[in-house]
């Protein structure tokens, strides 16, 4: 099946700083991805989809500003939390779909748990 | 977008089928639905979709009422690592986004 990956997995950094978490798709070419937000016992949020070469469409509520979206490859989204704080210490995860698939389905990376002190 | 409504929780033992309602009564024409689960600290995982007949896969099955306004995910045998939250969602032709709910917490006893 589809492989999605995220690097880090997991991040401590200080408040004030930016922190930039990569998603990929190994195995196939992603031409959207999808980025979202889980904080503890809740579900997730979808924060904004990711579409290559374009900028990218944020969900109501989420500064575009503070989440600097690129996804300059068919392979490769990153999202960047500028001037971090704690209250964006979250379970940040990334999803893509397969080009090729008309069926909808989304692929999850394995998420990336920050912490922001 | 259309709503899903599931229970919060579930329980059962394993190796015994497991049935994961969800309803979605104003679901519309080019809805599919969609259920996606996820283990404690990953990412969700892609479990079955359908837009009116009922599907197999090797994970479950989906049974899709004749209105469409409820389906229910069925287990066939439930293991311990089937332990996870599942989520049904409605998913339009002509959106690619995945709205997740509250889903139902699937705990499986030995």
């Amino acid at each position: 099946g589809a492989v999605v990956s995220q690097h880090p997995s997991r991040v401590i950094c200080k408040s004030g700083t930016s922190v930039k978490i990569e998603c990929r798709s190994l195995d196939f070419q992603a031409t959207t991805m999808f980025w979202y937000r889980q904080f503890p016992k809740q579900s997730l949020m979808l924060m904004a989809t990711s579409n290559e070469g374009s900028k990218a469409t944020y969900e109501q509520g989420v500064e575009k500003d503070k989440f600097l979206i690129n996804h300059a490859s068919l392979t490769l989204s990153t999202l960047t939390v500028t001037s971090a704080h704690p209250e964006d210490s979250s379970f940040y995860i990334c999803s893509a779909r397969d080009g090729k698939d008309f069926q909808e389905t989304q692929y999850f990376g394995p998420g990336t748990r920050l912490l922001v002190l | 977008d259309a709503k899903t409504t599931q229970p919060n929780s579930m329980e059962s033992n394993e190796e015994e089928p497991v049935h994961l309602p969800c309803n979605h009564s104003t679901i519309s024409g080019t809805d599919y639905i969609h259920w996606y689960r996820q283990l404690p600290s990953q990412g969700p995982e892609y479990v079955i979709h359908g837009l009116t007949s009922n599907v197999n896969n090797r994970m479950a099955s989906l049974a899709i009422a004749e209105d469409r306004k409820s389906s229910t995910l069925i287990l066939h045998r439930a293991t311990l690592r089937d332990a996870a939250v599942y989520y049904c969602i409605l998913v339009s032709y002509n959106t690619d986004k995945l709205i997740f709910g509250t889903g139902t917490r699937l705990q499986v006893f030995p």
